[in-house]
C-alpha cells in the first residue's frame, strides 16, 4: 500500500495568515493526489483534485502543487471557516489511501 | 441538487452482518462510480471499495475481501454495502462517496453521504 504522510499533524494560525500543509507519498504517485477539508460531524469536502486543480466552488485562496512524492496545500489568507482538518489522498493505486490529517486550529 | 442519503445507524453483535444503503439523487446514477470509505473511532479514513453502478462490477480492499459485498439497484438509484462476520474493529462511520469523474473513475470523491454509524458490540 502507498503510505501518505502529512505534516504537521496540527497547526495553530490566525485569521489572515498564510498556511502550508505538506503531504508525502511513499512512492511516486505522479499527480494523483487530492485534498479534502473536514469539519466536525460533517463528511469530507473535496478541495483539490489531481494535485493542483481547484474543485468547483472552492475559494481561490486554496491552492496546491506538487508531483511525484511531495505535495503542498496552501491557504492564502485564512478565513474563520477554514479552521478544520485537512487530508491528502492518493488516487494512483488501490487501495486508495489517505494521510492522517492536519488539524488547523485558531491561535 | 446532487446528494447521497444513507440509511440510519445500526448496532450489531459480533459475527452478524450489516447492510448500509446510499440513495443518489440529482444526477445520472449510472454515470459515476461509487466508493465506500469508513472511519473507525480515533482512526483515519479507510477506503473499502468501489462499485460501477452501471455494470455492478466491484473492486474491494484486500483486507475485507470475502466479508464485503457492494451491490446496486438502478431502479432506485441506490448502492448497498454489506459487511459480514462483524468484529469490534468494524465499528465505524461508513460513508458512500461519488467518484469525481464521469464514466471513468479518477478515485477522488466529490459528493459524500452523511455517514452511517455502525456499532459492533456484544
Amino acid at each position: 500500500d502507498i503510505q501518505m504522510t502529512q505534516s504537521p499533524s496540527s497547526l495553530s494560525a490566525s485569521v489572515g495568515d498564510r498556511v502550508t500543509i505538506t503531504c508525502r507519498a511513499s512512492r511516486n504517485i505522479r499527480s494523483y493526489l487530492n485534498w479534502y477539508q473536514e469539519k466536525p460531524g460533517k463528511a469530507p469536502k473535496l478541495l483539490i483534485y489531481s494535485a493542483s486543480n481547484l474543485q468547483s466552488e472552492v475559494p481561490s485562496r486554496f491552492s496546491a502543487s506538487g508531483s511525484g512524492t511531495d505535495f503542498t496545500l496552501t491557504i492564502g489568507s485564512l478565513e474563520p471557516e477554514d479552521f478544520a482538518t485537512y487530508y491528502c489522498q492518493q488516487s494512483y493505486d488501490t487501495p486508495i489511501t489517505f494521510g492522517q490529517g492536519t488539524r488547523l486550529e485558531i491561535k | 441538487q446532487v446528494q447521497l442519503v444513507q440509511s440510519g445507524a445500526e448496532v450489531r453483535k459480533p459475527g452478524a452482518s450489516v447492510k448500509v444503503s446510499c440513495t443518489a439523487s440529482g444526477y445520472s446514477f449510472t454515470s459515476y462510480y461509487m466508493h465506500w470509505v469508513r472511519r473507525a473511532p480515533g482512526q483515519g479514513l479507510e477506503w473499502m471499495g468501489i462499485i460501477n453502478p452501471s455494470t455492478g462490477t466491484t473492486t474491494y480492499r484486500e483486507e475485507i475481501q470475502g466479508r464485503v459485498t457492494m451491490t446496486r439497484d438502478t431502479s432506485t438509484s441506490t448502492v448497498y454495502m454489506e459487511l459480514s462476520s462483524l468484529r469490534s474493529e468494524d465499528t465505524a462511520v461508513y460513508y458512500c462517496a461519488r467518484d469525481h469523474k464521469i464514466i471513468m473513475p479518477d478515485n477522488s470523491f466529490d459528493i459524500w453521504g452523511q455517514g452511517t454509524m455502525v456499532t459492533v458490540s456484544s
